[in-house]
């Protein structure tokens, strides 16, 4: 399995514009979550999902952020209009439906640049 | 508020020592607590899980202790090596609220030869 893939790994763009980030969960697995990492707030949960529905969102800054997950095997994170305070690595992960541990795999996350 | 602590100072420790990284929590009562790991430019990795009725757990060289009457989970790794060297985070779950892990803002380790 090649693991949560995420893309693009690095995006560059101004602010004001509309960033779209896209991940591919494990096969298999029905919870997906996405995070933003930064140096000041660490790694925050923005949103998840139990079976492509949305669970919280309450992690989720301002409208200006939306998520969706159209099926099980692909979600997407779009921020418009992007914001210089925005910057930050975002990862999705996704946890399979039963198992000892719970845990949660990570993709490679995508370093997001807003100028 | 909840709050989870984690030492942000990095810790320093010579090679083949054992390694001892705390968490504290406040206003949490975890079902169970998760240790992650995470190398510069990666996603965090899982390492270990311990139930809230458990003590210790271990893994190799790793033990973790689940202290609920303190609300601190301690991260030991023994004979450590320069591969150990990362940021490790830990992360209680809430079976109450928002049913999620809370990352703390993780502990990086360095492990000199």
């Amino acid at each position: 399995d090649a693991g949560v893939i995420q893309s693009p790994r690095h995006e560059v763009t101004e602010m004001g514009q509309e960033v779209t980030l896209r991940c591919k969960p494990i096969s298999g697995h029905n919870s997906l979550f996405w995070y933003r990492q930064t140096m000041m707030r660490g790694l925050e949960l923005l949103i998840y999902f139990n079976n492509n529905v949305p669970i919280d969102d309450s992690g989720m800054p301002e409208d200006r952020f939306s998520a969706k997950m159209p099926n099980a095997s692909f979600s997407t994170l779009k921020i418009q209009p992007s914001e210089p305070r925005d910057s930050a690595v975002y990862f999705c992960a996704s946890k399979g439906i039963a198992g000892p541990y719970n845990e949660q795999f990570f993709g490679p996350g995508t370093r997001l640049t807003v100028l | 508020s909840q709050k989870i602590e984690q030492n942000s100072e990095a810790l320093n420790i010579q090679e083949g020592k054992t390694a001892t990284l705390t968490c504290n929590y406040t206003n949490y009562s975890p079902a169970y607590l998760q240790w992650y790991r995470q190398d510069p430019g990666r996603g965090p990795v899982f390492l270990l899980l311990i139930r809230e009725n458990e003590k210790e757990k271990r893994k190799e060289r790793l033990k973790v202790t689940f202290d609920t009457t303190l609300k601190q989970s301690l991260f030991h790794i023994t004979a450590s090596q320069p591969a150990d060297s990362a940021t490790y985070l830990c992360a209680p779950f809430m079976d109450t609220g928002r049913r999620a892990l809370t990352f703390g803002s993780g502990t990086r380790l360095q492990v000199q030869p």
